[in-house]
């Protein structure tokens, strides 16, 4: 979920384990949401959106699902990898205001062997 | 092809001083956004461009300037740093109905 600060939520799992990572957003006007990760010293990358219109999207070992009733965002990952290991961030925008993105604070993602 | 391309990687100023934060992308990508994050925080949207010649206030414009002259640059300026400043900035692009691609980040302290 989202956090105020310096402490930013952790969730371990285990290798091989699946993974739910939450985020609630703050407006209920945003139609577009998208999943970044972001790995130390790099910058944040793409890995999954979703459209309001939508309620669940998949990739490849992601899902994304959508609750618009309450504001909540999640992303699973299956079967955890180490190198999945990473800071997760959400963003929300709404498409008229040219894609400006507003990111929550982010969780850590600890991947144990 | 290059994507989202930041320089410098790292920088250290003294109060007061100026600087240009550069961003470069090679996509033809029409918007470009410039964004800071601090330490347990997401990023911030400072300044956006939606094409060459427009630009535009993000969450936190105040001590940047930006402007946009072609399709592939997108400066940020700094005209007299402050400490409040040290943070790590990103640069985006993105093309009609894609997410936005992010640059590896410029680490600015300001002493």
């Amino acid at each position: 979920g989202e956090s105020v600060g310096l402490h930013l939520p952790t969730l371990s799992v285990q290798e091989g384990d699946n993974s739910i990572i939450n985020c609630a957003y703050s407006n209920s006007a945003s139609d577009y949401f998208i999943w970044y990760k972001q790995e130390s010293g790099k910058g944040p990358q793409f890995i999954i959106d979703i459209r309001s219109n939508m309620d669940k999207r998949q990739g490849q070992r992601v899902t994304v699902l959508l609750n618009k009733t309450v504001k909540h965002l999640s992303l699973q990952i299956a079967a955890t990898q180490p190198g999945d290991s990473a800071v997760y961030f959400c963003a929300e925008s709404r498409m008229e205001y040219g894609n400006k993105l507003v990111f929550g604070a982010g969780t850590i993602l600890r991947v144990k062997s | 092809n290059a994507g989202v391309t930041q320089t410098p990687k790292f920088q250290v100023l003294k109060t007061g001083q100026s600087m240009t934060l550069q961003c470069a992308q090679d996509m033809n990508h029409e918007y470009m956004s410039w964004y800071r994050q601090d330490p347990g925080m997401g990023l911030r949207l400072i300044h956006y461009s939606v094409g060459a010649g427009i630009t535009d206030q993000g969450e936190v414009p105040n001590g940047y300037n930006v402007s946009r002259s072609t399709t592939e640059d997108f400066p940020l300026r700094l005209l007299s740093a402050a400490p409040s400043q040290t943070s790590v900035y990103f640069c985006a692009s993105k093309g009609r109905g894609q997410p936005q691609h992010f640059g590896d980040g410029t680490r600015l302290s300001i002493l």
